[in-house]
């Protein structure tokens, strides 16, 4: 079975922090996502890798950046935290090959700014 | 640009009885179209997949969907509700471009008893 882990289940951040959200895939797969969920809104991607080093903005970039030094792991980095990113943060991963594949998540990482 | 709606925000359904979840999508092509389930602090799991063939597709844990392209819906339906489908389904829609999925906001079953 494919398992994408997330190195925190809960985090909680203080305004100003830098935070790092890790997530490992064991499955070999050369697409990695980054998502952010929120009620009523649903997932909405955030940042996404189709091979090391290498990375695409999604629908809402802005205060986040993203690393992929090694192909098993996909790194969310908010430079300095802020309380509207307060949020409920999914991890996915999929082989390449256009829009029929199937993403496999994370169990999530719920983040709490202060 | 693809989008994707679900028009209920909660569904209440009686352990038993029938249910169906709708969803309607916006995509110029021929989509592909997903049904993930998310259980109470878990992650998101596949349930069933559309990308050509037979409208209607079968999926795990009983469910079924059916792609109406004259409709722009792909709906979730289950004969016979259980207690532990009790979560939160989201509908997506396989982007432009490859690999990106789009959303919807998602339903919220409860099943009473």
């Amino acid at each position: 079975d494919v398992k994408v882990t997330q190195s925190s289940r809960y985090l909680v951040k203080r305004t100003g922090e830098k935070v790092f959200l890790e997530c490992v895939q064991d499955m070999d797969h050369e697409n990695m996502f980054w998502y952010r969920q929120d009620p009523g809104l649903g997932l909405r991607l955030i940042y996404f890798s189709y091979d090391v080093k290498m990375k695409e903005k999604g629908d809402i970039p802005e205060g986040y950046s993203v690393s992929r030094e090694k192909k098993e792991r996909f790194s969310l980095i908010l430079e300095s935290a802020s309380t509207n990113q307060t949020s409920m943060y999914l991890c996915a991963s999929s082989y390449p090959g256009g829009a029929a594949d199937t993403q496999y998540f994370g169990p999530g990482t719920r983040l709490t700014v202060l | 640009a693809q989008s994707v709606t679900q028009p209920d925000i909660h569904i209440t359904v009686s352990e038993g009885a029938s249910l169906e979840l709708r969803c309607n999508y916006s995509y110029g092509a021929t989509p592909y179209l997903f049904w993930y389930v998310q259980s109470p602090g878990q992650g998101l799991q596949l349930l069933l997949k559309y990308f050509s063939g037979d409208t209607l597709v079968q999926g795990i844990k009983g469910f079924e969907a059916e792609f109406k392209r004259s409709q722009s819906s792909f709906n979730l339906r289950k004969p016979s509700v259980h207690w532990s489908d009790a979560a939160e389904y989201f509908c997506a829609v396989g982007a432009t471009g490859g690999n990106k999925l789009v959303f919807g906001a998602g339903t919220i079953l409860r099943v009473k008893s």
